[in-house]
């Protein structure tokens, strides 16, 4: 039972654009979700994370945007770089419970120069 | 540079060895995890203490034996492992209380002969 799905395993995006990675969840007891990203050879970096009070999180060239109707977050970068190709998992957890993070899948962004 | 440091990076062991993964981080956290990643799969939850007590374990086998002696350092000692725990092996922590998120180390490459 995955309940943190990312159905796109990869994403092609121009250099400049905007890159827009999206994520589901099942869970409704989910209230803190984040984002990683990973490149090969190294553990995952955490890059930002909004809690379920807020729709909207904001830091630099990262947005995520949250809709607790629909389960469903999504990732914004712009301007995408090169150095932004990476792995990207968002995480879901109940921030007042066990400190269990559960991941998603997995989306492989590759931004073009 | 990651907070979190994982050693050894690399680990090539027959089935019948013992050996033990090292984890250290410095900064304060409390709660600290073992994952399992294999290639193209998200992080896979093995364990999680909270000041230094079990608090999770995701039904792992026995074959995988967690210590954390104090609060900045944990082990995670193998005995009799399989060909298919040949993986990737994450350590993270994070500090205690509300939404935080987690930091990682770059893991251990483990190789199963």
């Amino acid at each position: 039972d995955q309940q943190v799905k990312q159905n796109s395993p990869s994403l092609s995006v121009q250099e400049g654009r905007i890159s827009i990675l999206n994520c589901d969840y099942t869970n409704s007891m989910f209230d803190y979700f984040l984002w990683y990203k990973k490149y090969p050879a190294e553990g995952p970096t955490f890059l930002i994370s909004i809690s379920s009070i807020k729709d909207k999180n904001e830091d630099g060239r990262f947005t995520v945007f949250l809709n607790k109707s629909a389960k469903h977050l999504s990732l914004h970068i712009v301007p995408s770089q090169p150095g932004d190709s990476a792995v990207y998992f968002c995480a879901a957890s109940e921030a007042s419970g066990t400190y269990k993070y559960i991941f998603g899948t997995g989306t492989r962004l590759k931004v073009l120069a | 540079d990651t907070e979190v440091t994982q050693t050894p990076k690399h680990l090539v062991m027959g089935m019948t060895n013992k050996k033990s993964l090292k984890c250290e981080q410095h900064m304060g956290h409390r709660a600290m995890y073992w994952y399992k990643q294999k290639a193209k799969k998200p992080p896979e939850l093995m364990f999680v203490y909270s000041y230094e007590k079990l608090s999770i374990n995701e039904s792992v086998p026995s074959r995988f034996s967690p210590e954390c002696p104090n609060s900045s350092l944990l082990n995670l000692h193998l005995h009799a492992l399989q060909p298919e725990d040949s993986a990737l092996y994450l350590c993270a922590s994070r500090p205690t209380g509300g939404a935080q998120p987690q930091h990682f180390g770059d893991g251990t490459r483990l190789s199963i002969l």
